[in-house]
């Protein structure tokens, strides 16, 4: 089975700075998705980013960008520009390539925006 | 386009009883999934639904079942509540296939006294 694993519980940032989120994922499969999804005090999820595993190049979504290892199996999630509305539980996760939509998701990382 | 209902968004039960959880997913979509989140455990994959069919369960009791109708919407039941199924329940729903973005709904927070 696919696990998902966010080591940082909390992070915080001041605004208009750089931070990066970590994600790392464990998974036998070769072909496969990976997301950072967004829920803000208001409980809506979001979709921020997302990357296709056979996919070399980093994707890239405005300020959002991620750094994909898969060798490492590492998905981390890099905010430039901080601003107060990125606050939120930031999470990642896992699909398969295949029929089913089901996302594995690690437990998520709370970021907070300093003024 | 309206984007996924989830109702009642609040509820509050008491032990032993049944509750019922409604999601209208966005026009067009055919996928329902849903998910338990809690501070605990995170989120879990409940069950995902493409075409009333169910097409992947998650690692959960026999009390959570679902279904979804002809028109994609769904619903989950939770029979004989516990105390541990307080959770906010999250239905997702998308066009199926591909890298296809899962549209979120608001949840439903459901309290078990």
């Amino acid at each position: 089975a696919q696990t998902v694993t966010q080591s940082q519980p909390e992070m915080s940032v001041q605004e208009a700075e750089t931070v990066t989120l970590s994600c790392t994922y464990d998974t036998s499969e070769s072909d496969y998705y990976l997301f950072w999804y967004k829920q803000p005090p208001s409980r809506q999820m979001i979709l921020v980013i997302r990357q296709e595993a056979y996919k070399q190049q980093n994707a890239t979504e405005n300020r959002f960008s991620v750094n994909f290892q898969k060798a490492a199996k590492s998905f981390s999630l890099k905010i430039s520009d901080s601003q107060l509305g990125d606050a939120a539980m930031y999470f990642c996760a896992y699909r398969s390539r295949g029929g089913s939509e089901k996302l594995v998701f690690g437990k998520g990382t709370k970021l907070t925006v300093n003024p | 386009k309206a984007g996924v209902t989830q109702t009642p968004r609040y509820l509050i039960k008491t032990r032993g009883q049944q509750v019922t959880l409604s999601c209208s997913p966005i026009s067009g979509h055919r996928s329902v999934s849903w998910y338990q989140q809690t501070p605990g455990q995170g989120l879990q994959f409940l069950f995902e639904y493409f075409s009333e069919t169910q097409r992947n369960k998650g690692n959960f009791p026999g009390r959570f079942s679902g279904r979804q109708f002809s028109n994609s919407r769904s619903e989950m039941n939770v029979s004989t509540l516990e105390l541990g199924d307080s959770a906010l329940y999250l239905c997702a729903s998308n066009l199926a296939g591909g890298l296809g973005e899962q549209f979120f709904g608001p949840g439903t927070r459901l309290t078990v006294l």
